[in-house]
């Protein structure tokens, strides 16, 4: 079974840009969570996505959202790119939305986020 | 809200020793209790988990954690480590009634041949 996919692996912007991320689940999971993280702020929680709508969303401003379709993939989007967006980000899926909490999220490689 | 300290930023050990990461929570219930590893450049990968039970998990790549509810603690050991162990490892907690895991600040680990 294939693992969790992230493109692109890499990404320059610059400020006042915005970007779009993308994560392909593994196959048959319904929940995908993203995370960023940073040197400074460490791993944190963005938002959670089941079934297509947003289940969870962590302490983000609005610049940050995101939405999952039919076939489970997700995909974040970033506006107006500030210095401190500059990151990596990180997507996780698991088989349902109970899992996240008692079971297992599988996390990708992560997109690296720099903006100048 | 829950939290987790991991006290320890950086930690050398020679290859073949033990090794014990430590891992403090804090959080009012029983929580969800995780460690997991990133290596340069990958993804998050899960090495073991607690829900409930046995207060000793087991996990993969020959790491274990004991669950201790009178320290907070849940600490990561291996008996003796490979150079290939070197990466970062996190612990992190997540709340029974909520989807919010929170993660340490993660503890790099350096193996010296």
């Amino acid at each position: 079974k294939a693992g969790v996919t992230q493109t692109p692996r890499y990404l320059i912007k610059t400020r006042g840009q915005q970007v779009t991320l993308s994560c392909s689940p593994i196959s048959g999971h319904r929940s995908v969570s993203w995370y960023q993280q940073t040197p400074g702020q460490g791993l944190q929680f963005l938002f959670e996505y089941f079934s297509e709508t947003q289940r969870n969303k962590g302490n983000f401003p609005g610049r940050f959202s995101g939405r999952q379709f039919s076939n489970s993939r997700s995909e974040m989007n970033v506006s107006t790119l500030e210095l401190g967006d500059s990151a990596l980000y990180l997507c996780a899926s698991s088989l349902n939305s109970r899992e996240l909490v008692g079971g297992t999220q599988y996390f990708g490689p992560g997109t690296r986020l720099t903006v100048l | 809200a829950q939290s987790v300290t991991q006290p320890d930023i950086h930690i050398t050990v020679s290859e073949g020793a033990s090794l014990e990461l430590r891992c403090n929570y804090s959080y009012g219930a029983t929580p969800y209790l995780f460690w997991y590893v990133q290596s340069p450049g990958q993804g998050l990968q899960l090495l073991l988990k607690y829900f409930s039970g046995d207060t000793l998990v087991q996990g993969i790549k020959g790491f274990e954690a004991e669950f201790k509810r009178s320290q907070s603690s849940f600490n990561l050991r291996k008996p003796s480590v490979h150079w290939s162990d070197a990466a970062e490892y996190f612990c992190a907690v997540a709340a029974g009634n909520n989807n919010d895991m929170r993660f340490g600040a993660g503890t790099r680990l350096t193996v010296k041949p």
